[in-house]
């Protein structure tokens, strides 16, 4: 069955340090995998998202993610945290055979403190 | 750019109330999804529009929830005999696409449902 996991409940980084996210997808064909973000109260915002292509994605704020069939990994990565990005941070795979259908991790919190 | 607007934000209800919510997509969406997310949990598939076809219903929790999108623009989503457990953040979300679904799909902010 297709999956999604988010290893960590919470990610603490210092403001201006290098923050990772890590996810990890199971599926049996090629994935489609988006990362969102989620502040209090509020739906989820589009960051970025891996089809096909380049291993490194580019997304909104900074942000990157690096896919990684061999370890079916998709890790969120900033270079240097800013305060404002302590949020909730899901990532997500369509399922297959879907038209579009999300398959969401449970979400990492990241508190980035000043 | 106008996003997905839902209503109600908050919506508080006795158990075994009737409730309604509202999902206006972006405008030039055709595809239209809804979501349930509980506390501490990312959001859940409930069943998926394309145009005014419901094209995806098997996930819809039980027989007392139901969706519409009439007219392929907006989509009401009821929950009937409201339960305990329906307590949740009902996410509405569009995108624009035909094929397999790789376009990202833009959220609203949700609905809040407490059952008392």
């Amino acid at each position: 069955a297709q999956s999604v996991a988010q290893p960590e409940d919470q990610v603490n980084v210092a403001e201006g340090n290098p923050l990772t996210v890590k996810c990890t997808y199971s599926v049996s064909g090629n994935p489609y995998l988006f990362w969102y973000v989620q502040y209090p109260n509020r739906g989820l915002q589009f960051l970025l998202k891996y089809i096909t292509g380049d291993n490194l994605v580019k997304g909104s704020y900074g942000f990157e993610a690096e896919f990684n069939k061999s370890q079916t990994s998709f890790h969120l990565k900033k270079p240097s945290a800013l305060v404002s990005d302590s949020a909730l941070y899901f990532c997500a795979v369509r399922e297959e055979g879907s038209q579009g259908n999300l398959i969401f991790g449970k979400g990492t919190k990241l508190s980035v403190k000043p | 750019d106008t996003g997905v607007s839902q209503d109600p934000r908050h919506k508080i209800t006795k158990r075994g109330q009737n409730v309604t919510f509202r999902c206006d997509p972006i405008s030039e969406h055709n595809r239209l999804y809804w979501y349930r997310q509980t506390l501490g949990q990312g959001p859940e598939f409930l069943t998926y529009f394309q145009n005014e076809a419901q094209l995806e219903k098997s996930r819809l929790l039980s027989d007392r929830f139901s969706a519409e999108r009439p007219k392929g623009s907006f989509s009401t989503l009821e929950i009937q005999r409201t339960e305990q457990g329906d307590s949740a953040m009902y996410l509405c979300a569009s995108s624009f696409g035909t094929g397999q679904g790789n376009q990202p799909q833009h959220f609203g902010d949700g609905t809040r449902l407490s059952i008392l």
